[in-house]
């Protein structure tokens, strides 16, 4: 079973911030929080990760609640190629193993 | 540098046929994946090779068989297609890069196997 859960859905406005949760209440913490997004049938795409701390990158912003059961990835000014399903997933950040994709959620960028 | 490629890029099969879906990737790393994605869900992990020699299994790994033939490649069987395998399969690899504890997976474009 995926470790995250994430809505199954969302909309929101072009030129707006995207923020998108997701809940990963039983993280351990050798866990790191990973987003990938996949655009129309291509393949998925790595956006960032983070362990504890906030990170930033020229595509998003990654904020991990304290005691790091959620997180929000935040695309601060969406655009409609933004449009696509985002997933959010946990794995050891020292070793490599099982990595498992949720459902995602469908973000909807409106013009 | 190409990255993850697999081949072929469509394909159909009758029930029974089987076939050997390739991927390669060229950046050197260690761990090689195989998922499926069926209509409107997400991905499924079929099997996963952390480095050449060794596979496991993943979440739906039953009906399919793998090799990692070289640090390069990685290839997954059908034996017996069955219509329950139809589906995008898509293939990935990863690698312990960059700054400490960076394990991004790169994937190839999918192959898209219908079996009737």
């Amino acid at each position: 079973d995926a470790k995250t859960t994430q809505p199954p859905s969302m909309d929101c406005a072009e030129g707006r911030a995207a923020n998108l949760p997701c809940n990963h209440s039983t993280i351990s913490g050798n866990e790191y929080v990973y987003w990938y997004r996949q655009i129309h049938s291509q393949g998925p795409q790595y956006i960032i990760h983070g362990l504890k701390n906030n990170e930033t990158n020229e595509m998003a912003s990654l904020i991990i609640t304290e005691d790091r059961k959620s997180s929000t990835l935040i695309l601060p000014h969406a655009t409609l190629r933004d449009t696509a399903v985002y997933y959010c997933i946990v794995r050891v950040g020292w070793r490599d193993d099982k990595i498992i994709f949720g459902k995602g959620t469908r973000l909807h960028i409106l013009p | 540098n190409a990255g993850v490629t697999q081949t072929p890029k469509f394909q159909v099969l009758k029930t029974g046929q089987s076939m050997t879906l390739q991927c390669a990737q060229d950046m050197n790393h260690n761990s090689m994946y195989w998922y499926r994605q069926d209509p409107g869900m997400g991905l499924r992990l079929i099997y996963y090779s952390a480095s050449e020699g060794t596979t496991d299994k993943g979440e739906v790994p039953n009906g399919y068989n793998v090799s990692r033939l070289n640090k390069r490649e990685f290839s997954l069987r059908l034996e017996s297609a069955a219509p329950s395998q139809t589906s995008v399969y898509f293939c990935a690899s990863s690698e312990l890069v960059g700054r400490p504890n960076s394990y991004e997976q790169y994937f190839g474009p999918g192959t898209r196997l219908t079996v009737t």
